[in-house]
């Protein structure tokens, strides 16, 4: 079973940029996270999606933040425009269901300079 | 604010030797506690987990100690290889797993 996919890896961005990271969950998964990790910190919610719906959104920092998920499979999540703070680790996680544990992707690294 | 405190951020162990982790909670509504495992650059996948109507679960070398009134949970790694260095995050939610509240994250090492 393939896992989590997340691209990029990494990504620096200059200050005012757009960027839009991607997930892959594992095929059937109807719900869908995303987490981020400020350095040092704390791993952070930021919203659930199941199926194409966002479920909660509450972790979302500001309208600087934009999720998608198309047709209920993969998901973006674009930053616009970046700034210093937005820096760290974003995750994607997926599952089966709210009583099943996560899978997470390997994250990707933003780096906004 | 944060509802689950975690400690020790980093924890240095002999091989052969006990690993412990603490984590706090506030939130009394949290009702699954799992514990996530994370090596460098990949993502963090769970490693064990436990509800609050048990008070121990064990799985391997790897053991889960809840206190219910004190609102603390341990995990507890026996017989530490240096293969389990890692960084560990306690997390908490409501209602199943779904959106988690974790802790800072301790990052083990453990000596050969």
């Amino acid at each position: 079973e393939a896992g989590v996919t997340q691209f990029p890896s990494h990504s620096v961005i200059e200050k005012g940029q757009t960027v839009t990271l991607r997930c892959d969950p594992i095929s059937g998964h109807d719900n869908l996270y995303w987490y981020r990790r400020v350095m040092g910190k704390e791993i952070k919610f930021l919203l659930h999606f199941v199926k194409e719906s966002k479920q909660d959104e509450s972790g979302m920092p500001n309208n600087r933040f934009l999720a998608e998920r198309t047709g209920g499979t993969y998901s973006t999540l674009k930053v616009q425009p970046a700034e210093l703070e937005d820096s760290g680790v974003y995750f994607c996680a997926s599952s089966q269901g709210q009583h099943y544990g996560y899978t997470f992707g390997s994250g990707t690294r933003l780096t906004v300079v | 604010q944060q509802q689950v405190k975690q400690s020790p951020q980093s924890l240095i162990v002999q091989k052969g030797g006990i690993s412990i982790i603490n984590c706090a909670y506030e939130n009394t509504a949290f009702d699954y506690f799992p514990w996530y495992q994370q090596f460098p650059g990949k993502g963090p996948a769970l490693l064990i987990a436990i509800r609050p109507d048990v008070s121990e679960k064990k799985e391997g070398r790897f053991t889960i100690s809840f206190n219910k009134s004190a609102k603390q949970f341990s995990l507890h790694i026996m017989d530490s290889q240096p293969g389990d260095s890692a960084t560990y995050f306690c997390a908490a939610s409501m209602g199943g797993a779904q959106k988690l509240v974790f802790g800072q994250g301790t990052r083990l090492t453990i000596n050969p």
